[in-house]
């Protein structure tokens, strides 16, 4: 079974920056896993901000980047403002199937 | 534009089959996989399968069998059935569209909460 592993938290002060990762128990994560990430907030269902490693939606804040650093997805997140805390999940696909990752609580303060 | 709804029973007993169907507004199945996430309370997403309009399927290996999609293009729905639900299928349930061009989680229904209780 493919495990998807995300930081399960992490911290930023207002106007900081933060990255965070999504890494697979398959090997290297390439182009060919389509990297996603979703924002959750409580009470909501999660948003795609980013697809397919890099492309962003066009209600994605600018502020939010995908990327690939060695061998993970990555998510960074520069000037970071309160309303972005929230939960954070990647989405692979592998062998057909795709895979979400933990999940990464995002902490503004 | 485009909207999904979910629609089906909210309560299941256990063993039994839990039965979702989602609705397509605004838009054509076509060139699409059509997709069924879970969420539990409080926990994180699971993606359970995938439909492509020709029908073909792909599932959560984890869920070994125990789940299968369907659709119905005339009325522009897709279906989930998940068999012998326990307790830890009591979720979120959300249908969402994937384009099949940018695989993108692009769309998704509000969700529906689906208990397993007796």
């Amino acid at each position: 079974q493919t495990v998807v592993t995300q930081e399960p938290s992490l911290t930023v002060s207002p106007g900081g920056a933060v990255t965070l990762t999504c890494a697979s128990s398959t090997g290297p994560l390439t182009i060919g896993n389509y990297p996603t990430w979703f924002q959750q907030k409580p009470g909501q269902a999660p948003r795609a901000l980013i697809y397919s490693t890099t492309n962003k939606h066009s209600w994605t804040p600018a502020r939010f980047s995908g990327s690939l650093l060695g061998g993970k997805a990555a998510l960074t997140v520069s000037g970071v403002q309160p309303e972005d805390e929230a939960e954070y999940y990647c989405l692979i696909y592998y062998g057909g199937a795709w895979f979400f990752g933990g999940g990464t609580k995002l902490i503004v303060l | 534009q485009v909207q999904l709804q979910e629609s089906g029973p909210r309560l299941v007993k256990p063993s039994e089959t839990l039965s979702l169907t989602c609705t397509i507004s605004g838009g054509a199945m076509n060139n699409n996989y059509w997709t069924w996430i879970r969420q539990p309370p409080g926990k994180g997403l699971q993606w359970l399968g995938c439909i492509f309009h020709t029908g073909s399927t792909n599932y959560d290996p984890s869920l070994k069998g125990r789940v299968s999609i369907s659709l119905d293009m005339s009325k522009n729905q897709f279906s989930l059935k998940m068999t012998s639900v326990t307790a830890a299928d009591t979720a979120m349930y959300y249908c969402v569209r994937v384009p099949v061009t940018t695989r993108d989680f692009d769309i998704w229904g509000q969700g529906t909460l689906v208990t397993v209780s007796s």
